[in-house]
């Protein structure tokens, strides 16, 4: 997957505790995104951005948090784990918001919340 | 984004070609298909996309009715390798890509 970096890979979270999944590009693209997916189904939209400064919800967005200050990072938080929250998350980004730039994603963000 | 229907799961023997079929009956004029496959758990991997004319790159083709109210994938000569989850999803705009469940595609040795 062509530049979309994502930390950690793994991770186990104790229900009420505090993370911040890390997502970086080197591409340049102004649209980054967060996903989950859950056992069994697709993939559903978090946040996203159109660029630095701007944030948006998408699907479920309740229980995150998003900022965008840089146009490489895109930081996903969760302020208090909930096991349902246990889920493979993965980021995602493009050139703009065109419909007709490919939307390239990382290789994916473990989180178990026991 | 135009809801888009595929068949659950289909075989293919390696070294055929594997066809895969999606109905998006609603979609709109400005309206791409996308391809996207995810094998295991990895991140979705981009294929193909399209609007009104077919498409071909290193990967496969894509063919789209002259309606547009269907599409095919085209991997031409399938590997065990390409035994994946196939999602086809219409995208019209900055939010999101739709993801259904996909065709989960069995390529058979």
């Amino acid at each position: 997957n062509a530049g979309v970096t994502q930390t950690p890979k793994f991770q186990v979270l104790k229900t009420g505790q505090s993370m911040t999944l890390q997502c970086a590009q080197d591409m340049n693209h102004e649209y980054m995104s967060w996903y989950r997916q859950d056992p069994g189904m697709g993939l559903r939209l978090i946040h996203y951005s159109v660029g630095a400064g701007i944030t948006d919800q998408g699907e479920v967005p309740n229980g995150y948090n998003v900022s965008r200050s840089t146009t490489e990072d895109f930081p996903l938080r969760l302020l208090s784990a909930a096991p349902s929250q246990t889920s493979v998350y993965f980021c995602a980004s493009s050139y703009d918001g065109a419909s007709g730039n490919t939307i390239y994603f990382g290789e994916g963000s473990w989180l178990t919340v026991v | 984004d135009a809801k888009t229907t595929q068949p659950t799961s289909m075989d293919c023997a390696e070294g055929r070609a594997a066809n895969l079929p999606c109905n998006h009956s609603t979609i709109s004029g400005n309206e791409y298909v996308y391809w996207y496959r995810q094998i295991h758990s990895q991140g979705p991997q981009y294929i193909i996309h399209g609007l009104k004319n077919n498409e071909t790159n290193e990967m496969a083709s894509l063919i789209i009715t002259e309606d547009r109210k269907s599409s095919t994938l085209i991997l031409p000569h399938a590997t065990l390798r390409d035994t994946a989850v196939y999602y086809c999803i219409g995208r019209r705009g900055a939010q999101k890509l739709v993801f259904g469940q996909g065709t989960r595609l069995t390529i058979n040795p």
